[in-house]
């Protein structure tokens, strides 16, 4: 099993829509967790990072369930340049160093 | 500032050959990783340095690949006798402290081996 798992879509939804991402982590002692964001060819950056009680960041939402192990994303009115592909973030460890395992990946194509 | 930075961009070598890619991360950064994206994956995690050590090398695949950071700043990752299946987007990236710090990439490095 995989220690970070997306479900890669892609995604095809018109603007204006919502739309969620779920990703799972195989690590019970994971500490942190992150959304990064790819454009194509280009390199990832951090989108937000998800924290225990859930956070908002305009019209995206982050969520983390510990008991199931999965992180969400939530964007609501999808805009076309939402257009990318969002990956999942977890930092395995017990502590807040150390490496952090990206998922593979979720495409979101927003349609006008 | 000027963010992090690697070279070349671009690399084509025959199989069998030596290769180096070098990281400049931001200053002051004391964390710095790499990591290797095929097309349609995630960033695979290579390894992570926290100032001059090697912190996690978990991720390097096997003994033909070796990284540095002598001074705590540079990075070179090594790979002896590539492989076709070595081919790939080589990142490296950045942070101030560490996991909990936002991780700043560079461009990445293009790697073929034909």
């Amino acid at each position: 099993r995989k220690e970070v798992e997306q479900d890669p879509g892609p995604f095809n939804v018109p603007e204006g829509a919502t739309v969620a991402f779920n990703c799972t982590y195989s690590n019970s002692a994971s500490q942190s967790f992150f959304w990064y964001r790819q454009d194509c060819r280009k390199e990832p950056k951090l989108l937000m990072s998800v924290y225990s009680s859930g956070n908002e960041d305009g019209r995206f939402t982050a969520q983390l369930n510990r008991a199931s192990q999965y992180i969400s994303l939530l964007i609501r009115d999808s805009k076309l340049s939402d257009s990318a592909t969002y990956l999942c973030v977890v930092n395995p460890g017990k502590s807040n160093t150390g490496k952090l395992i990206f998922g593979q990946g979720t495409t979101l194509q927003v349609k006008p | 500032g000027a963010g992090v930075s690697q070279t070349p961009s671009n690399k084509v070598t025959e199989k069998g050959k030596y290769v180096e890619l070098r990281c400049d991360p931001i200053s002051g950064h004391t964390a710095l990783y790499w990591y290797r994206q095929s097309l349609g994956q995630g960033p695979e995690f290579l390894i992570y340095f926290q100032g001059t050590g090697a912190a996690d090398d978990s991720g390097l695949p096997n003994d033909r690949f070796f990284a540095v950071r002598p001074e705590g700043s540079v990075s070179t990752l090594k790979i002896q006798r590539t492989e076709r299946g070595d081919s790939a987007v080589y990142l490296c990236a950045s942070s101030l402290t560490g996991a909990l710090s936002p991780l700043h990439f560079g461009n990445g490095t293009r790697l073929t081996v034909t």
